[in-house]
């Protein structure tokens, strides 16, 4: 695709309920992010990824967080157990390793948790 | 640790007129990037302008421009020349590092809303 593509778009849950939000990066770019954004804030980074492999992690706010790209393509993050204080919208973003641009961001899930 | 301040919550201009906003950052690196995102509703982050903090000439895309002031660690953007279209929540962000598309993240502050009015 031309962009980076994150689904779903909108993601209700209940408190307690385990989720699974999808990042797809735009083709060939090696590395990925994922950013957790609070309303009214600015997006905190959460974990990084080069290729397959998880090179950072440490944004992430508990163990209830854990994130994956096996195939060093497609993302996913999930939350177990949600909490409320886990609503926020989640932003991935990718580059490729040799771009001297920035990360492109995708539209980001809005996770709210009742 | 970087930190990155945006101490205008919100701030409004008039269509066609000039608007600054602030960013300061605070950093013990040697090399940086600066850059300012657009967030309009839709949510994706959109590139404003960079600025490599090796550069002393100001960056400027178009209507945008920044005023930095490494020794100050200040880094305004200005928008001239106001469009409607420009209302949305404006990111200051550092990154440290030599080259941009590394595996580095962004440091983002809290934001700026600015809203553009006819």
């Amino acid at each position: 695709g031309a962009g980076v593509s994150q689904s779903p778009r909108y993601k209700v849950a209940k408190r307690g309920q385990d989720v699974a939000l999808r990042c797809d990066p735009i083709s060939g770019h090696v590395s990925l992010f994922w950013y957790q954004q609070a309303l009214g804030q600015g997006p905190e980074f959460l974990t990084y990824f080069q290729n397959e492999a998880q090179l950072d992690k440490s944004g992430l706010p508990s163990d209830r967080f854990f994130a994956e790209r096996p195939e060093g393509s497609v993302s996913t993050l999930k939350i177990q157990r949600t909490q409320q204080e886990d609503s926020a919208v989640y932003l991935c973003a990718s580059n490729s390793r040799d771009s001297l641009q920035p990360q492109h961001f995708g539209d980001g899930t809005r996770l709210s948790i009742l | 640790a970087q930190t990155v301040t945006q101490s205008q919550p919100e701030m409004s201009v008039q269509e066609a007129e000039t608007v600054t906003l602030s960013c300061t950052y605070d950093t013990s690196e040697n090399n940086y990037y600066l850059f300012w995102y657009k967030q309009p509703p839709s949510r994706q982050m959109i590139l404003v302008i960079r600025q490599e903090a090796y550069k002393q000439q100001n960056a400027t895309e178009n209507r945008f421009s920044v005023n930095f002031q490494k020794a100050a660690k200040s880094f305004s953007l200005k928008i001239s020349d106001s469009q409607l279209g420009d209302t949305a929540m404006y990111f200051c962000a550092f990154m440290k590092g030599r080259m941009a598309g590394t595996g580095t993240p962004l440091v983002f502050g809290k934001g700026t809303r600015l809203s553009v009015i006819a």
